[in-house]
């Protein structure tokens, strides 16, 4: 049976979609925003982030989207790949807070079939 | 090394008892976080050192957490009276202060108290 605390929201896509990951976060003082990604029994690997005075910003294969208005976040995978199958985190470092101190999410569990 | 390192990878150990985490930075980070991940949750800031300054302890969720540094190299977190609460991944992570908030983290280490 399902273990207390799994329960984390799945993504399930094919090789080759676009995957897309929501995040909501609470502080509306947050000024800067991180999505990570952690595979099994590994720690988290940081993929792309950004700042409060940007609504998107691209990397290489990936887009982070930022809605202050309704403090909403997102991760869009382009061309997913096998080797994206991981847990994804955002994380917020709120406004005067420590570098680093940050604030994690729940995470989100993308599976990518071949 | 190339990363953060952590060790041991895996500590099993009897409630009641007192366990030591290990970690080295990435050479050169002048900025030292640990974490705690709890299964299928996201991570929880415990402390953040810095230099010489004081180190931040608020998410130390109790007296019987602590953590010391070494200069600007190797940290362990001391975790007495172990309860089975405490049962999660370790993690640490390493920063250049002051430039990024980019953390880079270890592995973890899994502790499962019995």
């Amino acid at each position: 049976g399902e273990s207390v605390g799994l329960h984390l929201p799945t993504l399930s896509v094919q090789e080759g979609d676009n995957s897309i990951i929501n995040c909501a976060y609470s502080n509306s003082a947050s000024d800067y925003f991180i999505w990570y990604k952690q595979e099994s029994g590994k720690g988290p690997q940081f993929i792309i982030d950004i700042r409060s005075n940007m609504d998107k910003r691209q990397g290489q294969r990936v887009t982070v989207l930022l809605n202050k208005t309704v403090k909403h976040l997102s991760l869009q995978i382009a061309a997913t790949q096998p080797g994206d199958s991981a847990v994804y985190f955002c994380a917020e470092n709120p406004k005067g807070a420590s570098y680093g101190k940050l604030t994690f999410g729940q995470g989100t569990i993308l599976t990518v079939h071949p | 090394g190339a990363g953060v390192s952590q060790s041991p990878s895996n500590k099993v150990t009897e409630k009641g008892k007192d366990v030591e985490l290990r970690c080295d930075p990435i050479s050169g980070h002048t900025a030292l976080y640990w974490y705690r991940q709890r299964l299928g949750q996201g991570l929880e800031f415990l402390i953040y050192f810095q230099g010489n300054s004081a180190p931040d302890k608020s998410g130390l969720p109790s007296d019987r957490f602590s953590a010391e540094r070494t200069g600007e190299s190797v940290s362990t977190l001391t975790i007495q009276r172990t309860q089975q609460e405490d049962s999660a991944v370790y993690l640490c992570a390493s920063s250049l202060e002051g430039l990024t908030e980019k953390l880079f983290f270890g592995s973890g280490t899994q502790l499962s108290v019995l």
